[in-house]
């Protein structure tokens, strides 16, 4: 069971908007700034936001990110082929005293 | 270019040492800023931090691993390393090295190594 909490999985056909949620807790999303991972099929994760909407150098303008309270959200618009993968959030817990993930969500392009 | 690559024996057997090590290209351990840490991936499961070190000091663990993990570094060879002893078949995951960028209330993992499979099994 994961301290954060994303649903399992998101669909979208090319070109639509999707977005993907993360529920914390006040010592996780609550305090502290989010960071969003892209996994690839068979890939490591991948930085794609850090500092709850800061993207890397390289990542496009279509994934941009927010957070409210203790909850926080990835938004990817114009959605693409490539983009089909899971997505992590991760936030540093304090309480646990140190960096934790969200079971992740499967994106499906249709 | 910054690079991670993870080493290591793929098969460990039950009640033994799991030993990784990460070679890092690109950028020196004893020369940034940065954190450099483990995450593993069970399989079909989420990322599970394990633990950070900086290239002095005390490492940091994830509480739930730190009675059976180490984390070392070693500057003369740009490389730092994992032991997580005790293994059973919960071990058995994909185990990442990952820079890690850590200040207060903040770690931000920026580069990963390809990963690396490691079953436990006799």
């Amino acid at each position: 069971q994961s301290v954060l909490t994303q649903p399992p999985s998101a669909s979208g056909t090319p070109g639509q908007r999707v977005t993907v949620s993360c529920s914390g807790s006040s010592s996780n999303i609550g305090g502290n700034t989010v960071n969003w991972y892209q996994q690839l099929p068979g890939t490591a994760p991948k930085l794609l936001i850090h500092d709850t909407n800061q993207r890397p150098s390289g990542v496009p303008d279509r994934f941009s990110a927010s957070k409210s309270g203790t909850s926080a959200s990835l938004d990817i618009s114009g959605l693409q082929s490539e983009d089909e993968a899971v997505y992590y959030c991760g936030v540093y817990d304090d309480t646990l005293n140190g960096p934790v993930f969200g079971g992740g969500t499967r994106l499906t392009v249709l | 270019q910054m690079q991670l690559q993870e080493s290591g024996p793929g098969l460990v057997k039950p009640s033994e040492t799991l030993s990784l090590t990460c070679t890092v290209s690109g950028d020196s351990i004893s020369g940034s800023l940065y954190y450099w840490g483990w995450v593993r991936q069970a399989p079909g499961k989420t990322l599970e931090w394990i633990g950070s070190v900086f290239y002095f000091g005390t490492p940091y663990y994830n509480s739930s691993l730190a009675s059976r993990a180490t984390i070392s570094v070693d500057t003369s060879k740009n490389l730092f390393s994992l032991s997580l002893h005790s293994v059973t078949a919960a071990d058995t995951a994909v185990y990442y090295c990952a820079r890690d960028l850590r200040y207060t209330s903040s770690s931000i993992f920026d580069h990963w190594g390809h990963g690396i499979l490691v079953t436990v099994s006799s």
